[in-house]
């Protein structure tokens, strides 16, 4: 498997422009989460689905970010209008959940690094 | 919610001594707790993990700990190496999917 692959790998927009995140999750994995990675902020859980259903959205800053997952192998994190405090690095991951033990490995895409100017 | 509190949060050693890094987490029913190594540039990868049914484990030369009454848990790296320079991440889960929380991350210098 290619593992999780995320795009654009960089981006650099103008603040006010509506900036849209890709993921393919690794295939077969039922677990997906956007975490945001910033020097102040460390790796913060923005939000994570369950086969497409979002279970958790708590970790979105504001009405400026959406996420969707249409179909198990693709999901979106949008933000509209974008501001400079948005840089970051946006990583997605996904999971397997394994009968009969706890936790499971998160697998992490190679992140999308967001320069808002 | 849970939270997750990581100390140091800068280690330098001496290549060939042992590091040590230091994670607290305030949720009880947390029951999975994996750490984290970030390379500059990369992405996070899983090195170690524990679940609380087992008190510690280890691999090669890394081994992770976990006091449940304490609620802390902690990585030791020994003959530390110059690669083993990174940011390393402990983490804290309800498992079954439930979302992980991550501490704020050590980033790590050994020197040659």
């Amino acid at each position: 498997d290619a593992g999780v692959i995320q795009s654009p790998r960089h981006e650099v927009t103008e603040m006010g422009q509506e900036v849209t995140l890709r993921c393919k999750p690794i295939s077969g994995h039922d677990y997906l989460f956007w975490y945001r990675q910033t020097m102040m902020r460390g790796l913060e859980l923005l939000i994570y689905f369950n086969n497409n259903v979002p279970i958790d959205d708590s970790g979105m800053p504001e009405d400026r970010f959406s996420a969707k997952m249409p179909n198990a192998s693709f999901s979106t994190l949008k933000i509209q209008p974008s501001e400079p405090r948005d840089s970051a690095v946006y990583f997605c991951a996904s999971s397997l959940l394994s009968q009969g033990t706890s936790g499971n490995t998160i697998y992490f895409g190679e992140g999308s690094w967001l320069t808002v100017v | 919610g849970e939270n997750v509190e990581q100390h140091p949060s800068t280690l330098s050693v001496q290549e060939g001594d042992s590091a040590v890094i230091k994670c607290t987490y305030s949720d009880s029913a947390s029951n999975y707790f994996p750490w984290y190594k970030q390379e500059l540039g990369k992405r996070p990868q899983l090195i170690i993990d524990i679940r609380s049914n087992v008190g510690e484990k280890k691999d090669q030369r890394i081994a992770v700990t976990l006091n449940k009454t304490a609620k802390h848990f902690s990585l030791h790296i020994t003959e530390t190496q110059p690669e083993d320079s990174a940011v390393y991440f402990c983490a804290a889960s309800m498992g079954g999917g439930f979302k992980t929380i991550f501490g704020a991350g050590t980033r790590l210098f050994v020197k040659a």
